[in-house]
C-alpha cells in the first residue's frame, strides 16, 4: 500500500511570512499533485508535477518534485490570509492509472 | 463551465432510511469516484468507476452502492444508513488518467441520526 505523509499537520503563521509544507513517501509516484481545500468545499487542483526534480511556480507558490519521485514540497512566499486552507498532496501510481493516493493534508492558517 | 455537481449539499436523515446522493459531470470524463472525508482520517475512497458499467470498490465500500449507467452520472446509494456514515462526501472525475488531476464536486455533508 502506498502512503503519503504530509508535514506539518497544522501550521499557523502571520501574514507576510514564508512557509514550506512537505509530502513524503517510500514509494515512487508517476506524478504528484497538490490541491487546496477551503472549509466546506471540494479540493481544487493547484498543480501537477511529473518529472523528478521538476519545479513549478504559481504566483507565490513554488512546487517541487523530488529527484527520486518519492517526495514533494510546497513553498509559499509572503503568505496572505487568502492562502488559508487545507493543502493536500496526491500521488499517481503509474501511467494509465486512474487512482490517486492522498495525504491527510496540512491545515494552514494565515493570520492577518 | 466544466464542473462536477453533487446534490444535495446538506442532508440530515434517520438510521435505515435509504438515500441517494447524485453526482454529475459535464466534461465527458471516463473516471469517476466517491470519497468520504473525516477529521484525522483524510480522504478515503468508497467506490470508483473507470467507464460506463465498470465499477470497483475503494478502501471503504461497506454500506454503500454505486451505479454507472451513463458516462456523466455516478450516484452514491446508502441502502440503510447508519450513524457511522455521517461524513462529508465528495464526488470526483478525471479524464484519461489520474495524472491529469481530479475535479471534485462541492461536497455533501450527511448526518445520520
Amino acid at each position: 500500500t502506498q502512503l503519503l505523509e504530509q508535514s506539518p499537520q497544522f501550521l499557523s503563521i502571520q501574514e507576510g511570512e514564508n512557509l514550506t509544507v512537505y509530502c513524503n513517501s517510500s514509494s515512487v509516484f508517476s506524478s504528484l499533485q497538490w490541491y487546496r481545500q477551503e472549509p466546506g468545499e471540494g479540493p481544487v487542483l493547484l498543480v501537477t508535477v511529473v518529472t523528478g526534480g521538476e519545479v513549478k511556480k504559481l504566483k507565490r507558490l513554488t512546487f517541487q518534485f523530488g529527484d527520486a519521485r518519492k517526495d514533494s514540497s510546497l513553498h509559499i512566499t509572503a503568505a496572505q490570509p487568502g492562502d488559508t486552507g487545507l493543502y493536500l498532496c496526491a500521488g499517481g501510481s503509474g501511467a494509465g492509472s486512474y487512482q490517486l493516493t492522498f495525504g491527510k493534508g496540512t491545515k494552514l492558517s494565515v493570520i492577518p | 463551465e466544466a464542473q462536477v455537481t453533487q446534490n444535495p449539499r446538506y442532508l440530515i436523515t434517520v438510521t435505515g432510511k435509504k438515500l441517494t446522493v447524485t453526482c454529475s459531470q459535464n466534461m465527458n470524463h471516463e473516471y469517476m469516484s466517491w470519497y468520504r472525508q473525516d477529521p484525522g482520517l483524510g480522504l478515503r475512497q468508497i467506490y470508483y468507476s473507470m467507464n460506463v458499467e465498470v465499477t470497483d470498490k475503494g478502501d471503504v465500500p461497506e454500506g454503500y452502492k454505486v451505479s454507472r449507467k451513463e458516462k456523466r452520472n455516478f450516484p452514491l446509494i446508502l441502502e440503510s444508513p447508519s450513524p457511522n456514515q455521517t461524513s462529508l462526501y465528495f464526488c470526483a472525475s478525471a479524464p484519461g488518467t489520474a495524472n491529469y488531476g481530479y475535479t471534485f464536486g462541492s461536497g455533501t455533508r450527511l448526518t445520520v441520526v
